[in-house]
């Protein structure tokens, strides 16, 4: 009953390195979602995908991109990381958007040098 | 305005005590008001919720009280235990931009001391 799975956990970046960071979630829910936190700042929304096929800007979506690969995965790319997109990602699901709860992985750790 | 403004950052409070945390928002709009907990390491998770049209919801130790009029809404965690200690978010949904969106609050970090 793994719910939503993230990895890595940890990743630590050179400036203008890209990388992409992966979800994935067993409960056969139709939207899903990416989130950074930073301390004082709550989480915001990066990019949401209301169903496979579909993908929309949240809040704070420079330089960020993002793949709804099947029903189950959901990708985040940094193309060229910058110290400002240091964060803990989060990658949450729900049946629909809006619907509640979404359900959170458990977090990456991104820190670019 | 889409924000929703929590207070406070922190709170330290005795095992038994009483633990309260605020929330206000200013738009209208918005339709539906969850919390979040969220402990170390992990990502938060649903905690309780309630819709504008109801003034006050309980779930155990877990209240939330919701006055429309002043736009405000509180987390109250009677019995605070040892294991409450976390990082509670507010939340407010509102339906923007063609889909419906959640808004956190910055979190407020709890401690309850045995």
């Amino acid at each position: 009953n793994a719910g939503v799975t993230q990895t890595p956990k940890f990743q630590v970046l050179k400036t203008g390195q890209s990388m992409t960071l992966q979800c994935a979630q067993d409960m056969n829910h139709n939207s899903m979602y990416w989130y950074r936190q930073d301390p004082g700042m709550g989480l915001r929304l990066i990019y949401y995908s209301a169903s496979e096929g579909t993908t929309d800007k949240g809040e704070v979506p420079n330089g960020y991109n993002v793949s709804r690969l099947n029903k189950r995965e959901f990708s985040l790319r940094l193309e060229s990381a910058a110290p400002s997109q240091t964060s803990v990602y989060f990658c949450a699901s729900s049946t629909r958007t809006g619907n509640q709860p979404q359900h959170f992985g458990d977090g990456t750790r991104l820190s670019i040098l | 305005q889409q924000q929703v403004k929590q207070s406070p950052q922190s709170l330290i409070v005795q095992k038994g005590g009483i633990s309260i945390i605020n929330c206000a928002y200013e738009n209208t709009a918005f339709d539906y008001f969850p919390w979040y907990q969220q402990f170390p390491g992990k990502g938060p998770a649903l905690l309780i919720a309630i819709r504008p049209d109801v003034s006050e919801k309980k779930e155990g130790r877990f209240t939330i009280s919701f006055n429309k009029s002043a736009k405000q809404f509180s987390l109250h965690i009677m019995d605070s235990q040892p294991g409450d200690s976390a990082t509670y978010f507010c939340a407010a949904r509102l339906f923007s931009g063609g889909y419906n969106k959640l808004i956190f609050g910055a979190g407020t970090r709890l401690a309850v001391h045995p």
